[in-house]
């Protein structure tokens, strides 16, 4: 069965870049998405299709996707975004969240 | 303004059944598939179901085939998710979100609260 591995926790210092990772067999041949979620609250879509940015979202989120690995990055960190990030992909008609990953902005 | 309201969570006992709806609204809802995906406290998300825009072809994990049904009513804007032997198991906050597999889920509701419980 398909299936996406992300770190369980990653930590940045405020204005610093961050990468958060996401692995899954031939992800790169999938297109993937990734949402944040803040406590009590319900996901939001920060980066689809691999790459591209909802309305909305601060153009310090970007993604990339290649081999076995998709990458989101978070440029000048701000303690906002501070949250449970996920990523998703879809394959045939199933679809798979990553574990999610617990970003800390120290 | 796109909304996604869900309502019909509650405790149930194990073995029991309950109906999920999600009103949506500020969009087409014929145009769209949706897709129930939930959460269990503390826990990461799960996809559990999605359904085309026209309700022709639903698609389920695996451990829901059998137990769960979802379905829509276009004339309505309103999404179901039938919940048929709910396990301990099952017991997370249900959230409906619009889109499916190409489709990004761009939109979420704020999910109700399904406990399985004695």
């Amino acid at each position: 069965s398909f299936e996406l591995t992300q770190p369980p926790s990653v930590s940045v210092s405020p204005g610093q870049r961050v990468t958060i990772t996401c692995s899954g067999d031939r992800l790169g041949d999938k297109y993937t998405s990734w949402y944040r979620q803040k406590p009590g609250q319900s996901p939001v879509l920060v980066i689809y299709e691999d790459a591209k940015r909802p309305s909305g979202i601060p153009e310090r989120f970007s993604g990339s996707n290649s081999g076995n690995t998709a990458t989101l990055t978070i440029s000048g960190t701000q303690p906002m975004d501070e949250a449970d990030y996920y990523c998703q992909a879809w394959d045939s008609s199933i679809v798979v969240f990553g574990g999610g990953t617990k970003l800390t902005v120290l | 303004e796109v909304q996604l309201v869900e309502s019909g969570g509650g405790l149930v006992q194990p073995g029991g059944s309950l109906r999920l709806s999600c009103a949506a609204s500020g969009f087409t809802f014929s145009n769209y598939a949706l897709t129930w995906v939930r959460q269990a406290p503390g826990k990461g998300l799960e996809w559990v179901s999605s359904i085309s825009d026209s309700g022709s072809s639903a698609y389920y994990l695996d451990s829901m085939k059998g137990r769960f049904t979802i379905s829509r009513d276009n004339s309505n804007n309103t999404l179901y998710l039938q919940m048929n032997s709910l396990r301990a198991g099952d017991t997370a906050v249900y959230y409906c979100a619009r889109g499916f597999r190409a489709d990004p889920y761009d939109s979420w509701g704020r999910g109700t609260l399904v406990t399985v419980s004695s």
